[in-house]
């Protein structure tokens, strides 16, 4: 089945910073590739995905590439801010197979004023 | 659109009690969703499939027999604790996707919050 991993575990920057957040998976099958922001004690809030027909999406400051020769996905937010302080996951699944999204052990990120 | 809902939102029970656990969706039918088990600090993981009138599939290491999950109609989905261990408290997700097209993006409930004394 699929294995998705994640790093880094925690990522403390200072307010305005970049953060990035990388993944691998292991099914090359995959192609739905979802990103979560999960604050203490809440459902999980998507902020952005891709799909493997698309290298690269954007959406104000957060943007995620796709290296499917790779397996690797990665999260880039810009110009951070402390309201960016939470753990993010990234997740993969087969969209034809409806298949349940297998999530990375997550990236506590904080963000210093 | 596309709301998904959970009840209780928390539950304390006693070791060796029973709890079932509702997942909603609210807006649109699901004839799958999926139950996500999350310990403190730590990631989401996949406790099984739920599809609407067939059994469940578990993922390996879940027992089945414990953990009952029954998906009745398009729109409900349950999953019961059975013969709660302290080791069973955690915070319990339910997730749907909407049925009848290609649909990618899984919705999450807001999640149970379960706590086995």
């Amino acid at each position: 089945g699929e294995n998705v991993e994640q790093h880094p575990s925690t990522l403390s920057v200072q307010e305005g910073d970049s953060a990035v957040i990388k993944c691998t998976y292991s099914d090359s099958a995959s192609n739905y590739f979802p990103w979560y922001k999960q604050e203490l004690g809440k459902r999980p809030q998507l902020i952005i995905d891709i799909r493997s027909n698309v290298g690269e999406k954007k959406d104000q400051r957060i943007a995620v590439t796709l290296n499917k020769t790779a397996k690797h996905f990665s999260l880039h937010i810009t110009e951070t801010q402390p309201e960016d302080s939470a753990v993010y996951f990234c997740a993969a699944s087969i969209i034809q197979a409806g298949t349940a999204l297998i999530f990375g052990k997550g990236t506590t990120l904080s963000v210093s004023s | 659109g596309a709301v998904v809902s959970q009840h209780p939102s928390r539950v304390i029970c006693k070791s060796g009690t029973s709890v079932k656990i509702e997942c909603r969706s609210l807006d649109f039918q699901a004839t799958t969703m999926f139950w996500y088990r999350q310990f403190p600090k730590q990631s989401l993981m996949l406790m099984a499939t739920s599809n609407e009138g067939s059994k469940a599939t578990y993922e390996q290491g879940v027992e089945k027999d414990k953990f009952l999950i029954n998906h009745a109609s398009l729109t409900l989905s349950t999953l019961t604790v059975t013969s709660a261990h302290p080791e069973d408290s955690s915070f319990y997700i339910c997730s749907a996707r909407v049925s009848g097209k290609v649909a990618y993006e899984q919705y999450f409930g807001p999640g149970t919050r379960l706590t086995v004394t």
